[in-house]
């Protein structure tokens, strides 16, 4: 089966500008999340998607990053404005529902550089 | 809330030595538990995974088996290769929070 697909794999930025990044998620799995990774730390999830509804968003930073998920499959994750903090690397994951739910599949992700 | 500590790293060894990386959480209810691995220039990938207390998750030679009572999922591999150089995580899901919560990682480096 085909896996998470992420573009773009890697992107640099300056300071105040916006970027997006995609995912397609496995086919048929209803759940989405985006998990952000700062170097040399473990994933944090950013927000969960259940179909095109948002599940859990509590640590997403809502002033600048925003996340949607047309009719239940593909999914954008957007930065604007960019801060040098936001350096890290984007994971998106797909699980199916019920039963597996918690087996979580990752994309090859997004880094970002911001300078 | 649920989070997981695992050992700091880097971890470097030989080839053919016996590996432990130490793993606890604090959860409330009854979590699922996960080794997830990520090669260099890889995405995450699970490794092995355990459900319920005393269930033992295995994959590739590695070992983890769910300790309720001392809340630990210590991982282990009783001879490692050069390929095991990874970051391994640890990780925990909760059917209440239904999310993955990941430790910090810990690099592990093999020697020939």
């Amino acid at each position: 089966e085909a896996g998470v697909a992420q573009s773009p794999r890697y992107k640099i930025i300056e300071k105040r500008q916006s970027v997006a990044f995609w995912c397609n998620p496995i086919s048929g799995h209803a759940t989405l999340y985006w998990y952000q990774q700062i170097l040399g730390q473990g994933p944090k999830l950013l927000i969960q998607f259940q179909n095109n509804g948002v599940v859990d968003d509590s640590q997403l930073p809502k002033d600048r990053f925003s996340a949607e998920r047309l009719k239940g499959v593909d999914s954008t994750l957007k930065i604007q404005p960019a801060k040098l903090e936001d350096s890290a690397v984007y994971l998106c994951a797909s699980s199916l529902e019920g039963r597996g739910a918690n087996v979580l599949t990752f994309g090859a992700g997004s880094r970002l550089t911001v300078l | 809330g649920d989070s997981v500590t695992q050992m700091e790293g880097p971890v470097t060894l030989s080839e053919e030595a016996f590996l432990t990386i130490n793993c606890t959480y604090t959860a409330t209810g009854y979590p699922s538990l996960f080794w997830y691995v990520q090669y260099p220039g890889e995405g995450l990938q699970l490794l092995l995974k355990a459900t319920k207390a005393d269930d033992k998750g295995s994959n590739k030679g590695f070992e983890a088996t769910y300790r309720k009572e001392t809340t630990s999922f210590h991982l282990e591999k009783g001879s490692v290769q050069v390929s095991d150089s990874a970051v391994y995580f640890c990780a925990l899901h909760t059917q209440g929070a239904q999310k993955l919560v990941f430790g910090q990682g810990t690099r592990l480096t093999i020697n020939p």
